[in-house]
């Protein structure tokens, strides 16, 4: 099993709609969680990092931690077509980080 | 300033040539790090370097070498180019590998082993 594992996607959603984005990993990832956009061959830019149980806002996004359950999602309100783009879920364990393979987002006008 | 800066942006290089990526960092940060990314595959952890003067191995190490020059600089050297080294290497930074701590990554360097 990889550390981080996602669904590639695509996912498409209508303008206006909640995206959700999940990511699932190992036992052998642990501390940190983040979740990273990746606009088509721009380099990875952090939207939000958690490290506690439940949930995390900020601005259109939340993000979840399930630590019993070892998942971890990213919900975007309020979809735009700005936020069509790969997202990276990632974790950490001391200091190395581990990238899922990203999941693909179209949000539809 | 710049964050992470990456040399060159794009390279094209024949089987067995040899070349050095750079990477620099002005925002005094400790923690280093080479990615590449495949298509599909996410981003994969070549080396890192946690401070100035260690540098330990990550997913793919195989094929590359790695030299933290001082606490600016970490540099990728492919001794050898194989066609299975065509990729994006990304270079990040971080304060400290800790809770929440986030990675600044540059620009990125596209790669091409014919």
């Amino acid at each position: 099993q990889k550390e981080v594992e996602q669904n590639s996607g695509p996912l498409s959603v209508p303008e206006g709609a909640i995206a959700s984005l999940n990511c699932t990993y190992s036992d052998r990832v642990s501390q940190s969680f983040f979740w990273y956009r990746q606009y088509s061959g721009k380099s990875p830019e952090l939207i939000m990092s958690i490290y506690s149980n439940g949930d995390k806002e900020d601005g259109r996004f939340t993000a979840q931690l399930n630590k019993a359950s070892q998942y971890v999602s990213l919900l975007i309100r309020d979809s735009q077509p700005s936020d069509s783009a790969t997202y990276l879920c990632a974790a950490n364990n001391f200091n190395k980080f581990y990238f899922g393979s990203g999941t693909k987002l179209n949000v539809k006008p | 300033n710049a964050g992470v800066t990456q040399t060159p942006k794009f390279q094209v290089l024949k089987t067995g040539q040899s070349m050095t990526l750079q990477c620099a960092q002005d925002m005094n940060h400790n923690s280093m790090y080479w990615y590449r990314q495949d298509p599909g595959m996410g981003l994969r952890l070549i080396y890192y370097s946690a401070s100035e003067g260690t540098t330990d191995k990550g997913e793919v190490p195989n094929g590359y070498n790695v030299s933290r020059l001082n606490k600016r600089e970490f540099s990728l050297r492919l001794e050898s180019a194989a066609p299975s080294q065509t990729s994006v290497y990304f270079c990040a930074s971080t304060d400290r590998a800790g809770l929440a701590d986030t990675q600044y990554f540059g620009p990125g360097t596209r790669l091409t082993v014919l």
